[in-house]
């Protein structure tokens, strides 16, 4: 079963930021903290990840919370090509485990 | 750099035929993850390889379905005897195999179809 919760449908006006809400509760001190997302029927895409600390690159930002229950994937300035189902996911080896995905979020830019 | 490599994207086989979708990940990966999305679901894991060996196979149905990563040359997914249920879109991911931290990279993606 995924550790994670998310809210099945966000919509966000084209230009300004998303904010997508990830509740991880149950997370250990040594799981990551990992963002997904899944443009139409493609293969999933990385987009950015943190343990504890707020993360930047160059797609998003990561915002997590003090006790790490839970965090905030921000897109600073969404474009429709943002639309997709964004996926929340926490592990402590990502690198040679399963992932398990939830229902995620879907996305949708709207013009 | 290329990412992760998946070959056919499309399939299209008739029921009791085999299918085999091949995988080649990431230069300098040596860890290889098969994922299975059925149409209008999530994703799931499959099984999870590293070269010659099969570490996790948790995912993978009972019957029908086997997978390789041999020495040499791509992973392989194989399913033998199709039937309509099979008809979904298969991803690979290939990662380093770090503990801690390290990400999973997908591929584009297999779309099997059975008629």
């Amino acid at each position: 079963d995924a550790k994670t919760t998310q809210p099945p449908s966000m919509d966000c006006a084209e230009g300004r930021a998303a904010n997508l809400p990830c509740n991880h509760s149950t997370i250990s001190g040594n799981e990551y903290v990992y963002w997904y997302r899944q443009i139409h029927s493609q293969g999933p895409q990385y987009i950015i990840h943190g343990l504890k600390n707020n993360e930047t690159n160059e797609m998003a930002s990561l915002i997590i919370t003090e006790d790490r229950k839970s965090s905030t994937l921000i897109l600073p300035h969404a474009t429709l090509r943002d639309t997709a189902v964004y996926y929340c996911i926490v592990a402590a080896n990502f690198g040679n485990e399963k992932l398990t995905f939830g229902t995620g979020t879907r996305l949708t830019i709207i013009p | 750099n290329a990412g992760v490599m998946q070959n056919p994207r499309h399939l299209v086989r008739r029921r009791g035929q085999e299918a085999r979708l091949r995988c080649s990940p990431m230069k300098g990966h040596s860890h290889v993850y098969w994922y299975r999305q059925l149409p209008e679901e999530g994703l799931k894991f499959m099984v999870y390889l590293q070269k010659e060996n099969i570490i996790d196979e948790s995912g993978m149905p009972k019957e029908r379905f086997s997978a390789e990563f041999p020495k040499e040359g791509p992973s392989i997914l194989r399913i033998q005897q199709v039937v309509r249920g099979d008809s979904a879109a298969y991803f690979c991911a290939s990662s380093r195999g770090l503990v801690g931290t390290d990400t999973q990279y997908f591929g584009p993606g297999t779309r099997l179809t059975v008629l």
